[in-house]
């Protein structure tokens, strides 16, 4: 089984749709959690870290859930801007991080 | 504030041939990381330095692979000799202390 895991998708969605990735993780020490988005041909970039009780910015919501090691994004009201690759992020108290290998998500007119 | 600089944007090169990037990260960041990404994948760490010293060298390729970090600031990945599997984005990214990850644009090698 893979320390961090996400489904790859494409997921195709029409504009105004709301949508939601899962990512699991294996290790239950794990203690940190992030979600970045990467652009095609761009750098990734953090969109939000996920914390015990949820997190909430704008449209972007960041759920996580230690009972069952995954952790949620959900987008709502999507925008044509939000295509990207979203990438999930575990961190362990040693600083080690482990990076999932996206979901690609295509919102469409 | 300045992002994470990194150059050359790309390069080109032909197998066995050697290649170095550089990276400058942000000012104050300790931690600094170089990470390999293979078109649709995610990034995948190479090293991973505190200061000038190795956290985690675990995926580094040591027999063709090579980073230093000299004075805990810029740091340079050298490959040699390099392979076609090497064709990757070679990502350079800094953190101050609790893990948020700035990355710079990173460098798209191509190896012929």
């Amino acid at each position: 089984r893979k320390e961090v895991e996400q489904d790859p998708g494409p997921f195709n969605v029409p504009e105004g749709a709301t949508v939601a990735f899962n990512c699991t993780y294996s290790n239950s020490a794990s203690q940190s959690f992030f979600w970045y988005r990467q652009d095609c041909r761009k750098e990734p970039k953090l969109l939000m870290s996920v914390y015990s009780s949820g997190n909430e910015d704008g449209r972007f919501t960041a759920q996580l859930n230690r009972a069952s090691q995954y952790i949620s994004l959900l987008i709502r009201d999507s925008k044509l801007s939000d295509s990207a690759t979203y990438l999930c992020v575990v961190g362990f108290n040693n600083r080690k991080l482990i990076w999932g290998l996206g979901t690609s998500l295509a919102v469409n007119p | 504030e300045a992002g994470v600089a990194q150059s050359p944007r790309y390069k080109i090169i032909e197998k066995r041939q050697s290649v170095a990037f550089w990276c400058n990260p942000i000012s104050g960041h300790a931690t600094l990381y170089w990470y390999q990404q293979i078109l649709g994948q995610g990034p995948k760490l190479l090293i991973q330095f505190q200061n000038n010293g190795v956290v985690d060298d675990s995926q580094l390729p040591k027999d063709r692979f090579s980073a230093e970090r000299l004075k805990g600031v810029d740091s340079t990945l050298k490959i040699q000799p390099a392979k076609l599997e090497d064709s990757a984005v070679y990502l350079c990214a800094s953190s101050f202390i609790n893990e948020k990850l700035f990355f710079g644009s990173g460098t798209q090698l191509s190896v012929l």
